[in-house]
């Protein structure tokens, strides 16, 4: 267990629909971080939250949205969904914005859009 | 744009095989070089290279940096079943969030 939770593991939706990812960090990271990894395209930074505020985008979609809770979870929503949108969205957190260590991931939540 | 490019994309071997991952990248103030191991499903560190130079883990994993040339290597020798995964690695600049490359999936058969 690397102390970062994502739920949930698996979600299975249609086109058009809206879906919300959520993600706790380990205990005392403040920094949470999304990806979306798809087969073609990699890992692929989506939207970095610090201590509650946003701190950097990716290449994330218009129609993804994300924000993080005064408790420090941190929800990623995805409308409108496309075939498209099917992947794998990791979160990852880290104590601090410049932490060349890396982060901890979690398990991943696995998007399949029907 | 930064940019970090992992070759090969993917690579079956036989179990005793020495394989060699490689990436390059572009990136403005450089600190380090992240390689992390994706086996079923998150990502988990393996190596951090600061200098160019050889950085060991785990007797079999060797990586080398080379900050003049904008490369890195990883390198597993006697490859084993368990070693199959996708490598991924990932420069780190000041506090930009980390950009990776497509990574190597690597399978070893027995």
């Amino acid at each position: 267990d690397s102390g970062v939770t994502q739920t949930p593991k698996h979600l299975i939706t249609a086109t058009g629909q809206r879906v919300t990812l959520r993600c706790s960090p380990r205990s005392g990271d403040l920094s949470v971080y999304w990806y979306q990894q798809s087969l073609d395209q990699g890992l692929q930074f989506l939207i970095q939250y610090y201590n509650g505020e946003e701190r950097a985008k990716g290449n994330i979609l218009e129609r993804f949205s994300a924000q993080q809770f005064p408790d420090l979870h941190s929800e990623l929503n995805l409308s409108s969904l496309e075939l498209g949108d099917s992947a794998l969205y990791f979160c990852a957190s880290s104590a601090q914005t410049d932490l060349p260590q890396g982060y901890t991931f979690g398990s991943g939540t696995r998007l399949t859009v029907v | 744009e930064d940019k970090v490019v992992q070759s090969p994309l993917s690579l079956v071997v036989h179990e005793g095989d020495t394989v060699t991952l490689n990436c390059s990248y572009e990136v403005t103030n450089f600190r380090s070089l992240l390689w992390y191991k994706q086996e079923k499903k998150a990502p988990t560190f393996l190596f951090m290279l600061t200098s160019s130079g050889i950085e060991k883990k785990s007797g079999r994993l060797s990586s080398i940096l080379d900050k003049k040339e904008l490369f890195s290597i990883l390198n597993i020798t006697a490859t084993q079943t368990g070693d199959s995964a996708i490598y991924l690695c990932a420069p780190t600049s000041g506090n930009t969030p980390l950009v990776f490359g497509k990574g190597t999936r690597l399978s070893v058969i027995a």
